[in-house]
């Protein structure tokens, strides 16, 4: 079985560059997640979709993160402008469900560099 | 609100010796916890995970780990570490929110063993 993909792997940008990325969850699963690792830290929920809506996105910045998944398949995470501190990786990950039970399988993340 | 404390920040093994893993959380109601791996430039692997039965529980490459609610503990643990097992782990716990299912991590351990 396939398991979450992600890309780019690695994008390094200036600061108030754009940059987007993307994912593809595992085949039949409805809910996915974007998580924002810092450096020495856990990684943290962005964004969490069930199927194509938005049921979480309350840590989210939304002055210039946006995230869509549109056909409730892959999704897109784009920040705009970025900033220093958003360097970090970033993860998505997919569940075949949203409940509290439902175990989440992790991409292997995108880096994200901003000089 | 939920949170999840690791209190060592990093931990030194030798190849062969026993491994413990400390994980503290605060949650009012019966946590959903989670231990997960994070190799170098790999994402999140699932170790185990608790939803209630049995405190001990089994996990992958023989991780297994003990939940004690008196002590709001969810200690990881290991009879005899190999070289592989150099990573960093993370505690998680899992509530719902609304019609979300959020999952919140500790800020890890890194893990090395020595030869």
């Amino acid at each position: 079985e396939a398991g979450v993909a992600q890309s780019p792997r690695y994008k390094i940008i200036e600061k108030r560059q754009s940059v987007a990325f993307w994912c593809n969850p595992i085949s039949g699963h409805a809910t996915l997640y974007w998580y924002q690792q810092i450096l020495g830290q856990g990684p943290k929920l962005l964004i969490q979709f069930q199927n194509n809506g938005v049921v979480d996105d309350s840590q989210l910045p939304k002055d210039r993160f946006s995230a869509e998944r549109l056909k409730g398949v892959d999704s897109t995470l784009k920040i705009q402008p970025a900033k220093l501190e958003d360097s970090a990786v970033y993860l998505c990950a997919s569940s075949f469900g949203g409940s509290t039970t439902d175990t989440q399988y992790f991409g292997p993340g995108t880096r994200l560099t901003v000089l | 609100a939920q949170s999840v404390t690791q209190p060592d920040i990093h931990i030194t093994v030798s190849e062969g010796a026993s491994l413990e893993l400390r994980c503290n959380y605060s949650y009012g109601a019966t946590p959903y916890l989670f231990w997960y791996v994070q190799s170098p430039g790999q994402g999140l692997q699932l170790l185990l995970k608790y939803f209630s039965g049995d405190t001990l529980v089994q996990g992958i490459k023989g991780f297994e780990a003990e939940f004690k609610r008196s002590q709001s503990s969810f200690n990881l643990r290991k009879p005899s570490v190999h070289w592989s097992d150099a990573a960093e782990y993370f505690c998680a716990v899992r509530r719902r929110t609304g019609t979300a299912s959020k999952l919140t991590f500790g800020t890890g351990t890194r893990l090395q063993v020595t030869l």
